[in-house]
């Protein structure tokens, strides 16, 4: 059965902190790497990652994929209180299997 | 706008009775999925279909049921045989593509079901 781990589960920072979040995963047939960002209701895209070792950037957030070791990291770096937020990964083959999200919550 | 739209947004109903939650989406994709959220367990996927008048079960399909008779419709009912269906049920779309092929999923906004 395919897993999908992230870790921490919650994390608290203050505003300007830098954060990293982490996926492992255990996918058969593994094609790529998305993560999303749910504030509210419906998780928007931030990233799908494919190849290993490519960063991917959007303002202050960026990611990687190492898949030899199964392993991508989500870093938003001089965090806002904005990026208050559920984070979730999904491995992808035939489906996205999801993982349990980071809740991170940013504070003044 | 193209997008996806989940009705309704919250619903109430007493133990024992089937429920039927909305999807439609505008975005002419072919792949469409349910997915159930509780709280400290992520997206757990129900259902989902990949083609018209095809659908597979997820990981957790028991005490649901689906149809897709249409290529924008994937209603998602939850029957009374669901034994702890008070969720988070959010619904989305993708169109595969040969690197990826699940796509990148759209959501839609979600239906909160309690049941009393």
């Amino acid at each position: 059965e395919d897993k999908v781990v992230q870790s921490p589960l919650s994390l608290v920072v203050h505003e300007g902190d830098t954060v990293t979040l982490n996926c492992s995963y255990e996918v058969t047939n593994f094609r790529s790497l998305l993560w999303y960002k749910q504030e509210k209701k419906a998780p928007t895209f931030l990233f799908m990652l494919t190849s290993s070792g490519i960063e991917k950037k959007s303002g202050r957030l960026s990611s990687i994929l190492d898949k030899k070791e199964l392993f991508s990291i989500l870093n938003i770096t001089a965090t806002q209180t904005g990026d208050s937020a559920i984070y979730l990964c999904a491995g992808t083959a035939s489906k996205l299997t999801f993982g349990t999200g980071t809740r991170l919550q940013v504070t003044l | 706008d193209g997008g996806i739209t989940q009705s309704p947004k919250y619903l109430f109903r007493k133990e024992g009775q089937n429920v039927t939650l909305s999807c439609e989406q505008n975005l002419n994709h072919d792949a469409m999925y349910w997915y159930r959220q509780d709280p400290g367990q992520g997206l757990r996927l129900i259902y989902y279909s990949q083609i018209v008048n095809d659908f597979q079960k997820g990981d957790i399909a028991e005490g649901y049921s689906v149809s897709r008779e249409k290529k924008e419709s994937f209603p998602l009912t939850v029957t009374s045989a669901q034994k702890n269906p008070t969720a988070f049920y959010l619904c989305a779309s993708s169109q595969p593509g040969l690197a990826t092929p699940t796509g990148e999923l759209f959501f839609g906004e979600g239906s909160r079901l309690t049941v009393l």
